[in-house]
């Protein structure tokens, strides 16, 4: 198994780009989540999936769409870029609800100039 | 909604010295606490976790305790060694929302010879 995979590594973007960062899974988990990562402050949830077709909004989702048609990818969509959404961005996924490990992927770090 | 927060933000300790971080959560509805470890670079990883059932528990050098009357849990880690220098991050979350875990900001800890 791959596990938790993300792409890109690393994005520098323009003030006002858009762009996707991708996330999959290969473990069949239900639960995927985003997660973004600054100094100081831990990470924050975005956005998160309790399965295909479902999904919700964490602490921190303005600024960020997300869908999940399939079990194994959850995308995460910046409509358009700010310098605030300069982070690392870590995606997640978990068996089920319960207090199940989540899994977390290598993560993107994103610098928007 | 949940805050989870953690201290200190930086320990230094010698190494085969114990190592203890604390981490205070608001929500008494709350019966997940993991915690994650972070070298520099990478993922976080789950090191060990404890559900609201249990008072502590245990994995060779490293424990967990949970008092939920006082809504803290801490996580103590004995026998330090220069390659548990890492940022360490408590959780909480609900059963039923695994995905919706919230973070404290992280204790660094760094092992000296």
């Amino acid at each position: 198994n791959a596990g938790v995979t993300q792409t890109p590594k690393f994005q520098v973007l323009k003030t006002g780009q858009s762009m996707t960062l991708q996330c999959a899974q290969d473990m069949n988990h239900e639960y995927m989540s985003w997660y973004r990562q600054d100094p100081g402050m831990g990470l924050r949830l975005i956005h998160y999936s309790v399965g295909a077709g479902i999904t919700d909004q964490g602490e921190v989702p303005n600024g960020y769409n997300v869908s999940r048609s399939t079990t194994e990818d959850f995308p995460l969509r910046l409509l358009s870029a700010a310098p605030s959404q300069t982070s690392v961005y870590f995606c997640a996924s978990s068996f089920s609800s319960g207090g199940y490990e989540q899994y977390f992927g290598p993560g993107t770090r994103l610098t928007v100039t | 909604g949940e805050n989870v927060e953690q201290h200190p933000s930086t320990l230094s300790v010698q190494e085969g010295d114990s190592a203890v971080i604390k981490c205070t959560y608001s929500d008494s509805a709350s019966n997940y606490f993991p915690w994650y470890k972070q070298e520099l670079g990478k993922r976080p990883q789950l090191i060990i976790d404890i559900r609201s059932n249990v008072g502590e528990k245990k994995d060779q050098r490293i424990a967990v305790t949970l008092n939920k009357t006082a809504k803290h849990f801490s996580l103590h880690i004995t026998e330090t060694q220069p390659e548990d220098s890492a940022v360490y991050f408590c959780a909480a979350s609900k059963a039923g929302t695994a995905s919706k875990l919230t973070f404290g900001t992280g204790t660094r800890l760094q092992v000296t010879l």
